[in-house]
This record gives structure tokens, C-alpha cells and sequence, in this order.
């Protein structure tokens, strides 16, 4: 059983350029969320969705967009990478409204 | 506005004895914690979960207080083995609804040693 799946694990970006960071599920989840980490930092949701076509903003969505055409998918979209961006990206599901996670493995993105 | 603060970023334990992380929080509304533990190069995992109604909840070899006239929650690790060895991030959540709501706290890296 996969879980929740990211890719990519790493990536650089140049200042302005887009990149998408996958994430999908296996588990059947309706809720699906985007979080990032920055260092010595707590989790910050970006960008959360409660089922397919449903999205919504979090608490740092600037810099962001998501799209949510499958329950198994849940993209993230970074249009002009910042190094404000540079951060740890984690993807997470969770069944109804629980509030147990299944976090995926991470993206850890560097923009320079 | 730290809602949820880790006040100790590391602790070191011996191995058999007790680990002891705790959390504190200021909004009056959060009503249910959890703990994730998180591997380096991994993602969080659930641990433990404790709702505002209670003021203790085990599992195992991981028990959560709550105290909630004190706004503090703790996590007690008995004993503690050297797979424990991870960051422990608390969170809390205020209200039904979805995950949307857990506010993280910034984690506590332990250490257990042989």
C-alpha cells in the first residue's frame, strides 16, 4: 500500500521559473492538503481540498495554485519561484474530517 | 502569533528511561491534540491523540496529558528505546471541520541514547 506519493523528492529552481509538485493517494481520501516547513518552523498549510473540485486556501497560499480533477491527485503549482519558496513541501490525506494525516515523504525545494 | 509553542527544540534521553516533550498552547478554543513523529527524510506520522474532555490518553508506551487550565500537553515516552529518536511536532485543533484547522507547533528533536 503506497500511501500518499510526492515527487519530485528534490529540486532546484531559478528565480522565476514554474514547476508542479505531484502528489497522489491511494487510500481513497477525500480531504487532501499541501503544507510546507520551513526551518525551525511548525507545518504551514498552503492549500487544502475536500474533495475532487474543491479547493481552498490555507494560511500561505500566496505564490501557490492547486487543482483537484481526481480524488487521487492534488497538485501544486509554483508560478514564479521566489526564494521566499525554498522550503520542505509535504503532501498529506486524511479520511472524512479526521484529523489523522497520512503525510507523503516530502519535496524539499531550493530556489537560488 | 505562536498558537502552539515547543519551547525546547531538543532533548536528549538515555535509553530505559523516560522522555518527557511538552507543548504549550494559547488559544482557549483548540479542543483536540495530537502528536506526529517525523524520521528525517520522511513525512509526519500520527502518534497519539488526546480530545479536550479527557486529561490523559495511552497507547502503548506513548501516554498524552492534557492540562487545560495550565493550556500544557505532554507527551511521556516509557521507556524510551532508540527508534524514538525523531522530531515530535504537537498540533491542535479548534472545532469540528477538517484538517484546515491544526495548527502546528515548531517540534522537539529527541535524542535517545544507548
Amino acid at each position: 500500500n503506497a500511501g500518499v506519493t510526492q515527487t519530485p523528492k528534490f529540486r532546484i529552481l531559478k528565480i522565476g521559473q514554474s514547476m508542479t509538485l505531484q502528489c497522489t493517494q491511494d487510500m481513497n481520501h477525500n480531504y487532501m492538503y499541501w503544507y510546507r516547513q520551513d526551518p525551525g518552523m511548525g507545518l504551514k498549510l498552503i492549500y487544502y481540498s475536500v474533495g475532487a473540485g474543491i479547493t481552498d486556501k490555507g494560511e500561505v497560499p500566496n505564490g501557490y495554485n492547486v487543482s483537484r480533477s481526481t480524488t487521487e491527485d492534488f497538485p501544486l503549482r509554483l508560478e514564479l519561484a521566489a526564494p521566499s519558496q525554498t522550503s520542505v513541501y509535504f503532501c498529506a490525506s486524511s479520511a472524512g474530517t479526521g484529523l489523522r494525516l497520512f503525510f507523503g515523504s516530502g519535496t524539499q525545494l531550493s530556489v537560488l | 502569533d505562536q498558537q502552539v509553542k515547543q519551547n525546547s527544540p531538543s532533548l536528549s534521553v538515555q535509553e530505559g528511561r523516560i522522555s518527557i516533550l511538552n507543548c504549550d498552547y494559547t488559544n482557549s478554543m483548540f479542543d483536540y491534540f495530537l502528536w506526529y513523529k517525523k524520521y528525517p527524510a520522511e513525512g509526519p506520522t500520527f502518534l497519539i491523540s488526546i480530545s479536550s474532555i479527557k486529561d490523559k490518553n495511552e497507547d502503548g508506551r506513548f501516554t498524552v496529558f492534557l492540562n487545560k487550565s495550565a493550556k500544557h500537553l505532554s507527551l511521556h515516552i516509557v521507556p524510551s528505546q532508540p527508534g524514538d529518536s525523531a522530531v515530535y511536532f504537537c498540533a491542535a485543533s479548534s472545532g469540528t471541520g477538517t484538517a484546515s484547522k491544526l495548527t502546528f507547533g515548531t517540534g522537539t528533536r529527541l535524542q535517545v541514547t544507548l
